[in-house]
Formats: C-alpha cells, structure tokens, sequence
C-alpha cells in the first residue's frame, strides 16, 4: 500500500488567481496520477504525473490550465491556473506503487472553491 | 452517453439488508473492474477488483462483472451503517490497471441502525 498525503486538503480561491496542490507519497511510486472530481460528476482523470518529463494530459485538459511538476518518485504537484468558478472540485492525486496492474491508491484530496 | 453509467441514489436501507449497486457501460474493452468506497471528505478506497468476467467474494462484499451485458454489481451482505458511503464503479482497458480508470458518478448509501 501507500500513505499518501495532500495539502492543502480545502482552500477558498477568488477568481484569476492560481492555486498549486502537493501530494506526497511515503514511498517511491513508479506512476503518479490527478483526478478531478466536480460536484454531482464521475472522477475524470486529468493527467499522468511522469517523473523528469512532461505530464502526459487527457483530452480536455491543457499543461497551462493545469501545470504539473514530478521531480522525484515520491511528489507531485498540481497547479490549478487563473482559476474560474467552475474550477472548484475536490482534486485528488491517486498512485500505482508497483507499476500497472497493481492497485490505485488516492489521497484523501483538495477540496477547492473558487468565488 | 456517458461510458459508464450509474445510479447515484440516495440508496437507504435498514441495518442488515443485502445491497445491490450496479453500473453498466458501454466500452466492450474495459477489462479490468473495481469498487470503491469514498467516505465524506476522504479519497476513494478500493474494495473489490475483477478481471475479467465472473465473481468475486471478500467477506460480506460480493462483485459481479457479467461482460456479455456489460454490467458490474456489488453485492453488501449483513449491511451496517459503516457501510454508509458512495460506492464507485470504475474500469479499465487491458489486462491490468493502468490508472487510468474510467468512473461511474457514484451511488450514495445509507444503512440505518
């Protein structure tokens, strides 16, 4: 298993300003994931975190919306940019600690408003 | 049409009942399927996992996948109130969980003492 630790876990925002989330895992983790989970709405996937690349973004999602930084294969963050009120969801970072086919593990998320 | 499908309820039952949650969808390449628990204000928690067709049982939880109606149930026995939660579907391409799970939009339980 894996201990994986969010912060901020809520923040309020206001509009046009950016927020960036950290999730720390207890161990090396060889894949990193971000969901998003808005009010009423299934958890969608917004990118693979990669440790020394770029992040690997599904469709609908965009690098300068959603910056993402992996430096090392325990921590990951997440930026939300120029945020907008439909922004505000719970964003949680999720990891494989053994690679594919092992389970998804997630943190307990950011719960975000944005006004 | 979304690519999995799910009551999201509210489901309530007495303390004791046998609770089925199901999801459908519609990707005949999902191979891969889990449930999982989410208490309020916590991140999900995985409780079953299945491969492919067939049953899986673990204690009082039972999950169903049944790939020729492409549809998964979860089955709680003897349900208690700390059963009370959403109970998420998701699934998967492949033959083994890549991360990249597709969700339904999840059922609310309530188990009453």
């Amino acid at each position: 298993s894996a201990v994986i630790s969010q912060k901020p876990s809520r923040d309020i925002c206001q509009r046009g300003t950016s927020l960036t989330i950290q999730c720390q895992v207890d161990s090396q983790v060889t894949m990193m994931f971000w969901y998003r989970q808005q009010p009423g709405q299934s958890l969608t996937l917004i990118a693979t975190a990669n440790q020394g690349s770029e992040a690997t973004y599904e469709s609908g999602f965009v690098i300068d919306k959603f910056p993402i930084s992996r430096p090392n294969l325990t921590f990951s963050t997440l930026t939300v940019s120029n945020m907008s009120p439909e922004d505000s969801s719970i964003y949680l970072c999720s990891v494989l600690p053994g690679g594919r086919g092992e389970k998804l593990f997630f943190g307990s998320g950011t719960q975000l408003s944005v006004l | 049409q979304k690519e999995v499908e799910q009551d999201p309820g509210p489901l309530s039952v007495p303390e004791g009942a046998i609770v089925s949650l199901n999801c459908t969808y519609s990707n005949s390449a999902f191979q891969y399927f889990m449930w999982y628990r989410q208490y309020s204000r916590k991140g999900p928690e995985l409780l079953m996992y299945t491969y492919s067709s067939g049953n899986k049982e673990d204690g009082r939880f039972t999950a169903q996948v049944d790939k020729s109606s492409k549809y998964i149930s979860l089955f709680i026995r003897d349900s208690q109130p700390s059963d009370s939660a959403t109970y998420l579907c998701a699934m998967s391409e492949g033959s083994g969980n890549t991360g990249k799970l597709i969700f339904g939009q999840g059922t609310t339980l309530q188990v009453k003492p």
